[in-house]
């Protein structure tokens, strides 16, 4: 039973242009959600977040989109560069259920900008 | 000054054996994580630690037995290996009020032959 789902496993973008990458999860109680970025032989390292009181976060050349209507959040990196090419997993929690330190990650996307 | 380390950072052994996985975060967190990525690169909890007190245990088998001496570490000992048990484990750490942002180690790749 997967929760967090990322359905495109790889996205090629130019560098430059915008790269969209996107999340769907299914159980309604989770409330926060975040994007970490991961580069080959390391762990994850935290991207950005979004409470789910909020429909955009943004920081810098990156910007989170949440509709909690449609369960989907989006992770939006413009202008793409190459060192942004790493996978990219989305992850989300329920803080109101006590287990707010659990994290529920997707399977991840493999981002590759190119020149 | 690595934030969260964890050795071995490689680690191959043989079906049967018992070996163990240290970690530790110089972060001053409070909660501490093994994470485990199997070949389908699924990332999922086994266990979180809050002041060395075991806060989840997922449905994990218990040939895992994580021991936290003190805040700042988290070991992870398996026994009785199996092949199936091979896989990229992540440690982490955050601060409980501030849980979801946690920072992980490299990972240790372990693979039972």
């Amino acid at each position: 039973d997967q929760q967090v789902k990322q359905n495109s496993p790889s996205l090629s973008v130019q560098e430059g242009r915008i790269s969209i990458l996107n999340c769907d999860y299914t159980n309604s109680m989770f409330d926060y959600f975040l994007w970490y970025k991961k580069y080959p032989a390391e762990g994850p390292t935290f991207l950005i977040s979004i409470s789910s009181i909020k429909d955009k976060n943004e920081d810098g050349r990156f910007t989170v989109f949440l509709n909690k209507s449609a369960k989907h959040l989006s992770l939006h990196i413009v202008p793409s560069q190459p060192g942004d090419s790493a996978v990219y997993f989305c992850a989300a929690s329920a803080r109101t259920t006590g287990t707010a330190s659990k994290l529920t990650f997707g399977t991840g996307t493999r981002l590759q900008v190119t020149l | 000054d690595t934030a969260v380390s964890q050795t071995p950072k490689y680690l191959v052994t043989q079906m049967g054996n018992d070996k163990s996985i240290k970690c530790e975060q110089n972060l001053g967190h409070d909660t501490m994580y093994w994470y485990k990525q199997d070949s389908k690169k699924f990332l999922k909890i086994m266990f979180s630690y809050n002041n060395k007190e075991l806060i989840i245990n997922e449905t994990v088998p218990n040939r895992f037995s994580p021991k936290s001496p003190d805040k700042a570490h988290l070991n992870l000992h398996i026994n009785s290996l199996e092949l199936g048990d091979s896989a990229v484990y992540f440690c982490a750490s955050s601060q409980m009020l501030q849980g979801q942002k946690a920072f992980f180690g490299q990972g240790t790749r372990l693979t039972v032959v």
